[in-house]
C-alpha cells in the first residue's frame, strides 16, 4: 500500500465548478499537509499548507484535513481555466524529521 | 533572478557522457533537495542539504552524485545514466531542514537518456 493515495485522473470540469481534489494516507504520523499546483513544463508551486487537522482558506482555495478519516481534500471555488494544472498533495511527519511524502498528482482541466 | 533557477531546462545525453545540472536559490534559505519526477508516478526525493551537509541520501545510485559548495547552489552530477534515468529533475529549497513543508521548486531540467 502506497503511503499516499492520489487519483491521477484526469479531471476535467466546467468553468465556474466547484472542484474537489483528495488525498488519503496511511501514516498516521503525518502532521504537515501541503498542496501544489503544477503547470505543464513547470516546477510544483506551493498553494498552501496545513498543519494538523482542520480547514485553511485563501482566496478561492480551501484545503481540509481530516485525520481521524486519513483524508484531504483541497476545494477550488468559482474555477478558472487558468486552475488547468496538475495538483499535488504532500505530507510530512514532524518538522525536519521526515521527507515530504508526494501523491501521484491529479490532472485538471477547467473547460471555458 | 528571483525564486529557484535551474540551468540547463533541457538536456540530452548518451549513455557514456558526463553532465551537470545546476540549481540556484535566491531566497536565503539553507536547505535544498533533488528530487526526480517520472511520468505517472510521485516526486521522489533523491539528495538533501542542509546548511551546506548532506542529510539524506535515498538510496540514489551512484551515477548521480550531488554537490553543494555553498547554500544557495546545488549540483547535479551524471555519469554513465541509463535510459530509465529519463526524467524531469527538480530542486527545491526551505528555510532549513525544519521547515521541510514549505519547498519552493525551481522548473525542472527535463532530461533524455539516450
Amino acid at each position: 500500500q502506497k503511503e499516499v493515495e492520489q487519483d491521477p485522473g484526469p479531471l476535467s470540469v466546467p468553468e465556474g465548478a466547484i472542484v474537489s481534489l483528495n488525498c488519503t494516507y496511511s501514516n498516521s504520523a503525518f502532521q504537515y499537509f501541503m498542496w501544489y499546483r503544477q503547470y505543464s513544463r513547470k516546477g510544483p508551486e506551493l498553494l498552501m499548507y496545513t498543519y494538523s487537522s482542520g480547514n485553511k482558506e485563501d482566496g478561492r482555495f480551501t484545503a481540509q484535513v481530516d485525520k481521524s478519516s486519513k483524508y484531504i481534500s483541497l476545494f477550488i471555488r468559482d474555477s478558472q481555466p487558468s486552475d488547468s494544472a496538475t495538483y499535488l498533495c504532500a505530507m510530512s511527519a514532524l518538522q525536519g524529521a521526515q521527507k515530504l511524502v508526494f501523491g501521484q498528482g491529479t490532472r485538471l482541466t477547467i473547460n471555458p | 533572478e528571483t525564486g529557484v533557477t535551474q540551468t540547463p531546462r533541457h538536456l540530452v545525453m548518451g549513455m557514456t557522457n558526463k553532465k551537470s545540472l545546476k540549481c540556484e536559490q535566491h531566497l536565503g534559505h539553507n536547505a535544498m533537495y533533488w528530487y526526480k519526477q517520472s511520468a505517472k508516478k510521485p516526486l521522489e526525493l533523491m539528495f538533501v542539504y542542509n546548511f551546506k551537509e548532506q542529510t539524506e541520501n535515498n538510496s540514489v545510485p551512484s551515477r548521480f552524485s550531488p554537490e553543494c559548495p555553498n547554500s544557495s547552489h546545488l549540483f547535479l552530477h551524471l555519469h554513465t545514466l541509463q535510459p530509465e534515468d529519463s526524467a524531469l529533475y527538480l530542486c527545491a529549497s526551505s528555510q532549513d531542514r525544519r521547515n521541510t513543508y514549505e519547498q519552493y521548486f525551481g522548473p525542472g531540467t527535463r532530461l533524455t537518456v539516450t
